[in-house]
């Protein structure tokens, strides 16, 4: 099965700074996927990448696919209190041929911004 | 508003019993998904389903059952014979083939689930 590694597990900052969090495959990602959660909530959509080299932005969250897409990295610009969160980053696996739309998810990063 | 329900949002379960989770939702998805998360572990699939009357095991199915008898519903029992039930539980819904079709996973609220 995929493994999804993401960097750093937790990460504490000042409002204002900006900060990455990764994503690392051992295998190729067919489709990559960026969710945020409050503690105790569900999952919210922010992007998904699936061409090698791509990058999207949404508001002050930009997501990019490295070109042999097997790590995906989400940098937050000025950061606020607002982006406080787990973040999850998640792969479509992709089993003999035919995607069934399970995606396995890396352990998180817990996101931590100080006013 | 389209979108998944889950209830309860907390429940407690007594040794030896089983509890269902329920899961709802009216967005016309054929695909549903329960999810475990465990802090610091992120979120292992337990059960999907990607049509009524069908459905398979996750990585972590042990100790779990589902039924999918409407494509509305996909509630979850977590039995006795699951031995480690404390976690929060979260159902999600989407297309088949997210990749091919652009789409995207919709998840509930969840279910914290506790052991009395």
């Amino acid at each position: 099965s995929q493994e999804l590694e993401q960097s750093p597990q937790s990460l504490i900052v000042q409002e204002g700074k900006n900060l990455t969090i990764n994503c690392t495959s051992s295998k190729t990602l067919y489709g990559l996927y960026w969710y945020k959660q409050k503690y105790g909530e569900g999952l919210i959509f922010l992007m998904m990448l699936q061409k090698g080299g791509e990058e999207k932005s949404h508001e002050k969250i930009t997501a990019k696919l490295d070109e042999k897409k097997q790590q995906s990295s989400l940098h937050i610009t000025a950061s606020q209190p607002s982006h406080a969160g787990i973040y999850l980053c998640g792969a479509v696996s992709n089993a003999g041929g035919t995607s069934y739309g399970k995606l396995t998810f890396g352990q998180g990063t817990i996101l931590t911004v100080h006013p | 508003d389209g979108g998944i329900t889950q209830s309860p949002k907390y429940l407690f379960r007594k040794e030896g019993q089983n509890v269902t989770l329920s899961c709802e939702q009216n967005l016309n998805h054929d695909a549903m998904y329960w999810y475990r998360q465990d802090p610091g572990q992120g979120l292992r699939l337990i059960y999907y389903s990607q049509i009524v009357n069908d459905f398979q095991k996750g990585d972590i199915a042990e100790g779990y059952s589902v039924s999918r008898e409407k494509k509305e519903s996909f509630p979850l029992t977590v039995t006795s014979a699951q031995k480690n039930p404390t976690a929060f539980y979260l159902c999600a819904s989407g297309r088949p083939s997210l990749v091919a079709t652009n789409e995207k996973l919709f998840f509930g609220s969840g279910t914290q689930l506790s052991v009395l």
